[in-house]
């Protein structure tokens, strides 16, 4: 199995901060890396697919990069709704695994 | 408009068995990928399995035996039978359309595996 590394696995930070989440593959994924958004209570939300690619109707604060095995998720700067916890998942091969998590909070 | 709407969860004794259902409208689950995640309390999320439109299906390790994942095309419905069920099978378990990205979810429904 693939397995997923997200740091760091909670982070504070202050509204119109930029930050960078990383995660990184035990093994090449080429660019098959989607970054999910959850928040409580709630399903997550996909942000960012194919590594790089924003989903239709997420702000275009939100980033992606990476390829191979390292990959990051930007944020520009941070808003109120920013806050939460984000995963990295692997789509390259069953069984799609997730990272354990960045939680995100206000400084 | 696309909806995925889980129902069948519920409080279960370990060993015992649970059929979950996933109703979807907007789309039709045959032409569709159709996957399952669960999320136990305080932890990540986990991939569970997902049925393909030619009808392979695919599990990960800790439910492969155990969980089966199945659909009615009449019903336009989703399904996850799950047995010999564990302590650790306690989640939240959400339907999801996608083979392995997921942009529509449903609310999702509580497992819960106890004595």
């Amino acid at each position: 199995d693939i397995q997923m590394t997200q740091s760091p696995s909670s982070l504070s930070a202050s509204l119109g901060d930029r930050v960078t989440i990383t995660c990184r593959a035990s093994q090449s994924i080429s660019s098959s890396l989607n970054w999910y958004q959850e928040k409580p209570g709630k399903a997550p939300k996909l942000l960012i697919y194919a590594a790089s690619s924003l989903q239709s109707g997420v702000p275009s604060r939100f980033s992606g990069s990476g390829s191979g095995t390292d990959f990051t998720l930007t944020i520009s700067s941070l808003q109120p709704e920013d806050f939460a916890t984000y995963y990295c998942q692997q789509s390259s091969s069953t069984p799609y695994t997730f990272g354990q998590g960045t939680k995100l909070e206000i400084k | 408009e696309v909806q995925l709407v889980e129902s069948g969860g519920g409080l279960i004794q370990p060993g015992g068995s649970l059929r979950l259902s996933c109703a979807a409208s907007g789309f039709t689950v045959s032409n569709n990928y159709i996957s399952w995640v669960r999320q136990a309390p305080g932890k990540g999320l986990e991939w569970v399995s997902v049925i393909y439109s030619d009808g392979s299906t695919y599990y990960a390790d800790s439910v492969k035996g155990r969980f089966t994942i199945s659909r009615d095309n009449s019903k336009n419905t989703l399904y996850l039978q799950m047995s010999s069920l564990r302590a650790e099978d306690t989640a939240v378990y959400y339907c999801a359309r996608g083979r392995s990205d997921w942009v529509y979810w449903g609310q999702g429904t509580l497992v819960i595996v106890s004595s």
